[in-house]
């Protein structure tokens, strides 16, 4: 069945550095999520991509799709104690009709 | 409008017991969905409905586990008997459309003594 895997599964950031996580499919994906969860909460929905090489920014946050539509990336700069959480990708398989989710990188931010 | 609203929030119960959670998805939204989360195997679908019929039930783990959604605004899932391998947080989500964006509720938290 389809796969999805996101690393790292842990992420240590200094206060104001960059990081970025990876999220990648066994399938090609018809559109790809990304959720944050914080400690002790409920994922939240962040962004949506469809299409191939699709780039998105929200504020310090870029999103990308991948060409091949299999993988997929968040890149957050200046992190800041407020990113503390859990972010998941989750892709819709091409012509599937649900989503599978990544296990999740955790972001943990030294002040 | 109140998000999807679970309860109860924690339950802790006995093997053995019966569980029973509830959701009540966003209205007007049409898809709901049943995860469950733990540390190993991360966030699972168990089931989820589409205009209250069951679609896809493939990720409930065994005849223990039930789903119903007699209606738009309503839905359980029954664990009977329990054990301790179910302790979890148990979301449930709900959508506008079958593939859009999830809005999850706060969780149960369920723990099998």
């Amino acid at each position: 069945g389809q796969q999805v895997m996101q690393i790292p599964q842990y992420q240590h950031v200094q206060e104001g550095e960059d990081f970025t996580t990876y999220c990648n499919s066994s399938t090609t994906l018809s559109n790809i999520q990304w959720y944050k969860q914080r400690p002790g909460g409920h994922p939240v929905f962040l962004i949506q991509l469809v299409k191939s090489g699709e780039v998105k920014k929200q504020k310090r946050l870029t999103f990308q799709f991948g060409e091949a539509k299999k993988n997929s990336s968040l890149h957050i700069t200046a992190t800041q104690t407020t990113d503390v959480g859990t972010y998941f990708c989750a892709g819709l398989k091409a012509a599937g009709n649900k989503l599978t989710f990544g296990g999740g990188t955790r972001v943990l931010v030294k002040p | 409008d109140a998000g999807v609203i679970q309860s109860p929030r924690h339950e802790v119960t006995e093997m053995g017991q019966e569980v029973t959670l509830r959701c009540k998805p966003i209205s007007g939204h049409n898809s709901l969905f049943w995860y469950r989360q733990t540390m190993m195997r991360g966030l699972e679908l168990l089931i989820y409905f589409n205009n209250n019929v069951p679609i896809d039930d493939s990720g409930m783990p065994e005849d223990r586990f039930s789903a119903k959604m007699p209606n738009a605004s309503f839905s359980t899932l029954k664990i009977q008997p329990s054990e301790p391998r179910d302790s979890a947080v148990y979301f449930c989500a709900s959508t506008l459309t079958e593939l859009g964006e999830l809005f999850f509720g706060e969780g149960s938290r369920l723990t099998v003594l």
